[in-house]
């Protein structure tokens, strides 16, 4: 069994809808979720940082963990073109622990 | 600021071959994180630098790759000799706690291709 479970998708939604990505995970002992944005021919880049359970709102973007069901989420509101990229969750056991990733998913908002 | 930078940005070579990956790190930085993707699966991680020390290199896959960060700036990743396993995409990442948030910080890569 994987570490960290992602479907690779590809999703495919028209502009403006919600785009919901999720992740699963079997280490309990995970702290700190983090969900990446990679565009083509460049490095993950952070987009959200959340620490334990709960959500987290930045802008069009929501994060949500669920320690209970090892569950994290990423939703995306009145998704743009721009948007288009692939998603990549990780989460660590410390703040400056290594990352463990799930595979990532494609996204494509179309105009 | 300038972010994390990597070089080669592609390298071919054959088997048997050596070849050596840069990474940059932030100034001030004093996390360095080494990981790769291999075709269609995850991105894993491979080494873990503190200053210079290595602080978890637990996901180096065997005795062909060496890494080094001499001095606690800049870091080396040598795989010798080179197998066809070991394509992929080799990323460095940097960080620096900053008000209980660790953000790695990551490199655009070094695409590595084993004819």
């Amino acid at each position: 069994q994987k570490e960290v479970e992602q479907d690779p998708g590809p999703l495919s939604v028209p502009e403006g809808a919600i785009v919901s990505l999720n992740c699963t995970y079997s280490n309990s002992a995970f702290q700190y979720f983090m969900w990446y944005r990679q565009y083509s021919r460049k490095g993950p880049e952070l987009l959200m940082y959340t620490y334990s359970s709960g959500n987290k709102e930045d802008g069009r973007f929501t994060a949500q963990v669920d320690k209970s069901s090892k569950y994290i989420s990423l939703f995306i509101r009145d998704s743009q073109p721009s948007d288009s990229a692939t998603y990549l969750c990780a989460m660590s056991l410390g703040g400056d622990y290594k990352l463990s990733f799930g595979a990532g998913t494609t996204v494509t908002v179309r105009a | 600021e300038a972010g994390v930078t990597q070089f080669p940005s592609h390298s071919v070579i054959e088997k048997g071959q050596t070849v050596t990956l840069r990474c940059d790190p932030i100034s001030g930085h004093d996390n360095l994180y080494w990981y790769r993707r291999v075709m269609g699966k995850e991105i894993k991680f491979l080494l873990h630098f503190v200053k210079e020390s290595k602080q978890d290199e637990s996901g180096m896959p065997n005795n062909r790759f060496l890494a080094e960060r001499t001095g606690g700036t800049y870091s080396t990743l040598k795989v010798q000799p080179a197998e066809l396993e070991d394509s992929g995409v080799y990323f460095c990442a940097s960080s620096q706690e900053l008000a209980g948030v660790n953000e790695q910080f990551f490199g655009p890569g070094t695409r590595l291709t084993v004819l």
